[in-house]
Formats: C-alpha cells, sequence, structure tokens
C-alpha cells in the first residue's frame, strides 16, 4: 500500500500564492496526481506527475520530486472559487500488465478568504 | 457529452435491506472504479475492472458488499445486508487504460449518498 500524508487545512486570501504540500511512501511509484474536490461534488482532475520536476497549467503547477517522495500543487492568484478539498493520490505498479490503483490521501481542505 | 453517471444520487434505507448502486461509465472508457469517501477514511478504492474484469477487490470490506459489471456500459455495487457503518459518499469513475501510457485520468461521477439507518 501507500502511505500519503498532506495537511489537513489550509487558509489563504483572494490574489495570493499557496503551495499544499504532499508526502509519500509507496512500495511501487506510478505516478502523482492532484484532484480537487469542492463540497457535495466530485473530484476533478487537476494534474499528473510522473517525473520529476514542475508541471504547469495555468494558475494551477505541481511539483514532484521522486527521490523524497514528495509533492506540491502550488496555486497562483487566488480566488473566491479555489476554496475546494485538494486530494493527493499515488499510483502504485499494477500486477503484469495492468496500470496500477490510486492511493488517495486525506485532502488539504483550502479557505480562500476576500 | 455524458460524463459518468449514477443513481440514485441519494438513497435512505434501513438496517438489514439490500441497497444497489448504478454507474455508467463514459462511452469508450475500459476501466471502471468503485470508491467510497467517509470523514474518517477519507476517499477508498473499494474495487476496480478493466474489460469488465475484476482486477482488484482488495478495498471491498467484507462479503456484504458485491461489484458487477455485465457490461462495458453498466456496473453495479451491492451491498447486502446494509448497516449502518456503510453510511457513505460512494464514487463511480472511469478512465481509458492504454498499455504503456501512465496518464490515464480517472474521471468521477456526482456520487450517490448511503445513509443507512
Amino acid at each position: 500500500g501507500q502511505n500519503i500524508d498532506q495537511p489537513t487545512e489550509m487558509t489563504a486570501t483572494e490574489g495570493a500564492i499557496v503551495q499544499i504540500n504532499c508526502t509519500y511512501q509507496t512500495s511501487g511509484f506510478n505516478g502523482l496526481f492532484w484532484y480537487q474536490q469542492h463540497a457535495g461534488e466530485a473530484p476533478t482532475f487537476l494534474s499528473y506527475n510522473v517525473l520529476d520536476g514542475l508541471e504547469e497549467k495555468g494558475r494551477f503547477s505541481s511539483f514532484l520530486s521522486r527521490s523524497k517522495g514528495y509533492s506540491y500543487l502550488l496555486l497562483k492568484e487566488l480566488q473566491m472559487k479555489d476554496s475546494a478539498s485538494y486530494l493527493c493520490a499515488v499510483r502504485d505498479r499494477g500486477r503484469g500488465s495492468t496500470l496500477g490503483r490510486l492511493y488517495f490521501g486525506r485532502g488539504t481542505q483550502l479557505t480562500v478568504w476576500p | 457529452d455524458a460524463g459518468v453517471i449514477q443513481s440514485p444520487r441519494h438513497e435512505v434505507t434501513e438496517m438489514g435491506q439490500e441497497v444497489t448502486l448504478r454507474c455508467k461509465p463514459i462511452s469508450g472508457h475500459n476501466s471502471l472504479f468503485w470508491y467510497r469517501q467517509t470523514m474518517m477514511r477519507g476517499l477508498e478504492l473499494l474495487i476496480y475492472f478493466n474489460n469488465n474484469v475484476p482486477i482488484d477487490d482488495s478495498g471491498m470490506p467484507e462479503d456484504r458488499f458485491s461489484a458487477k459489471m455485465p457490461n462495458a456500459s453498466f456496473s453495479t455495487l451491492k451491498i447486502q445486508p446494509s448497516e449502518p457503518r456503510d453510511s457513505a459518499v460512494y464514487f463511480c469513475a472511469s478512465s481509458l487504460r492504454i498499455s504503456g501510457g501512465a496518464g490515464e485520468t480517472q474521471y468521477f461521477g456526482p456520487g450517490t449518498r448511503l445513509l443507512v439507518l
């Protein structure tokens, strides 16, 4: 299995930058995902990293260091609508030719204040 | 495009009753996942299918839970008999898995909110 750790809660103000960290321990790493989940809704895909480095997608960026078992999600120019839970998920290596399964962290509840 | 469709959206039942949750994955996707989300345990994978075949059911809590995927466009998750501790949001997700393709994204349905009294 996987052990995934991320902060429970974070707060920030509109227009600011926030970094949500995720650390993991894995028996076989095959990719790291970030999902956003608004209250009462389904998780939606934000980003994917499998190689070390930074992946940028608009206001959101995600970083991965496989040697350190560490990732972060960077949100710039925060907006009120960014208030949500952010889930870090690690995929392991499946058996044989199958891709592995996702293990989700408990999520970081981000509150953006005006 | 229609996303993942789940029904019912809400279910309230009494302990001991059978509960059946339904899922229609995105057309063309070949993998389907059933998750359960609670405050205590977060989002947990129960079972997943690839090309209608169950691949990993290690997350299924106990024999009371069963899942089927009779064809590529339909899956069910059944709980019999249901217990209060089964109360949770159950999500179905689907994806297109390509051999050697690592960037697979799972798309989640809106979820079924189950309350067992």
